[in-house]
């Protein structure tokens, strides 16, 4: 069974530019929840959707978006990027809201 | 406000001893507590889990305490191995925070041989 898939590895990007971030859930896996993992915050909690319907959102600021596609992959756009925006950007699946997440390996943006 | 606090920052344990991680919560309406497991490059990966409804539960060398009263719950890894050394998240999610969890600040575990 594949496990979660995020593309792309690894991201370096400029100030001010956009980036999307993919996500491919495991099969069958409605829900797809992002967050955010940094040293000195830990794992913040962007979005949730279920699905493609945004069910819950964390405190970031609007330059932070997302969707999910009929399929329940997901992708998240980051706009206007800052410096503070460098982090590891883990998607974890799960069939719903009673059982406990899988998490893909991350995306590591690095923002220069 | 960190709804899930973790301790402690970072633990060293001999091969063979016990590693004991600690997380207390606030929020009343957790109703499941996960711990991951997190490697370099890696994203975190579910350990075990336990609801409120048992004081226990054992998975190999892994045991969740969880203290409803006190709204604390604790990770015991037994003979502790090399391989173990990663870092260790606590997680709570309620029937009030939809799908969303909240972790811990995290536990980097270094076991010496």
């Amino acid at each position: 069974k594949a496990g979660v898939t995020q593309t792309p590895r690894y991201l370096i990007k400029t100030r001010g530019q956009q980036v999307t971030l993919s996500c491919s859930p495991i099969s069958g896996h409605r829900s797809v929840s992002w967050y955010q993992q940094t040293p000195g915050q830990g794992l913040q909690f962007l979005f949730e959707y279920f699905s493609e319907t945004q069910r819950n959102k964390g405190n970031f600021p609007g330059r932070f978006s997302g969707r999910q596609f009929s399929n329940s992959r997901s992708e998240m756009n980051v706009s206007t990027l800052e410096l503070g925006d460098s982090a590891l950007y883990l998607c974890a699946s799960s069939p719903g809201s009673f059982y406990g997440y899988t998490f893909g390996s991350g995306t590591r943006l690095t923002v220069v | 406000q960190q709804q899930v606090k973790q301790s402690p920052q970072s633990l060293i344990v001999q091969k063979g001893g016990i590693s004991i991680i600690n997380c207390a919560y606030e929020n009343t309406a957790f109703d499941y507590f996960p711990w991951y497991q997190q490697f370099p490059g890696k994203g975190p990966a579910l350990l075990i889990a336990i609801r409120p409804d048992v004081s226990e539960k054992k998975e190999g060398r892994f045991t969740i305490s969880f203290n409803k009263s006190a709204k604390q719950f604790s990770l015991h890894i037994m003979d502790s191995q090399p391989g173990d050394s990663a870092t260790y998240f606590c997680a709570a999610r309620g029937s009030n925070t939809g799908n969303q969890f909240y972790f811990g600040t995290g536990t980097s575990l270094t076991v010496i041989p």
